[in-house]
């Protein structure tokens, strides 16, 4: 079974913070990819970033972090120098393949976040 | 490139009633996902598509139909309309079924079932 958990349900930062949200995943597969989302207030899905199992090294775009250890079986998300506009709902999720040839992403619950002046 | 495109964005139905919520890609994707997200919680699959004329059961496929007469067509059809499908509505496509690959959402579909 596959199980994606985001314990924080919600985090609250001022402007400038940094903030690290985290994601522990379960699966029986070997070869395995990993997903963040983004949903801000306005409703929509955002792609974030993409991590595959057998790539281990963390991966820094601008302002944004990711820190993949297969050892802790954990994907977690830093926000660096936070911004009221980074203020959404974020999205962990693993992807499953299906017996039909499709793929369902597994999503957590995942974190609000929060960012104020 | 307007990439998923969903209709309506919002609707109110009563007990009964039945819907259909339009989905459309442009990026030529094979495979098409419906997904539906409760209050709190993440996605669930509800049906996807791996291409025209092909459709498949997700997790929660109870209440709902689906079509795949074209690419870049997936309409989720409703039938008796129950309280309990009160959520937000996500189309989704990716380009191959490699699980490399991302899956590009639509901007969501807002159902009230009163």
């Amino acid at each position: 079974a596959q199980k994606v958990t985001q314990a924080q349900t919600e985090i609250s930062v001022v402007e400038k913070e940094d903030v690290t949200l985290d994601c522990v995943y379960e699966t029986r597969d070997t070869t395995y990819y990993l997903f963040w989302y983004k949903q801000p207030p306005s409703g929509e899905l955002v792609f974030l970033i993409r991590r595959n199992s057998f790539d281990e090294q963390n991966e820094i775009s601008g302002r944004y972090s990711w820190n993949f250890q297969k050892s802790t079986s954990s994907f977690n998300f830093t926000i660096t120098a936070s911004q009221v506009v980074d203020s959404a709902v974020y999205f962990c999720a693993l992807i499953l393949t299906l017996t039909g040839g499709g793929n369902k992403l597994t999503f957590g619950t995942g974190t609000q976040l929060k960012v104020e002046l | 490139n307007a990439g998923v495109t969903q209709t309506p964005k919002f609707r109110i139905l009563k007990i009964g009633q039945s819907m259909t919520l339009q989905c459309t890609q442009d990026m030529n994707h094979n495979y098409m996902y419906w997904y539906r997200q409760d209050p709190g919680m993440g996605l669930k699959l509800i049906y996807y598509s791996v291409g025209a004329g092909i459709t498949d059961k997700g997790e929660v496929p109870n209440g709902y139909n689906v079509s795949r007469s074209t690419t870049e067509d997936f309409p989720l059809r409703l039938e008796l309309a129950a309280p309990s499908q009160t959520s937000v509505y996500f189309c989704a496509s990716s380009r191959t079924g490699d699980r490399q690959e991302t899956q590009y959402f639509g901007p969501g579909t807002r159902l009230l079932v009163l």
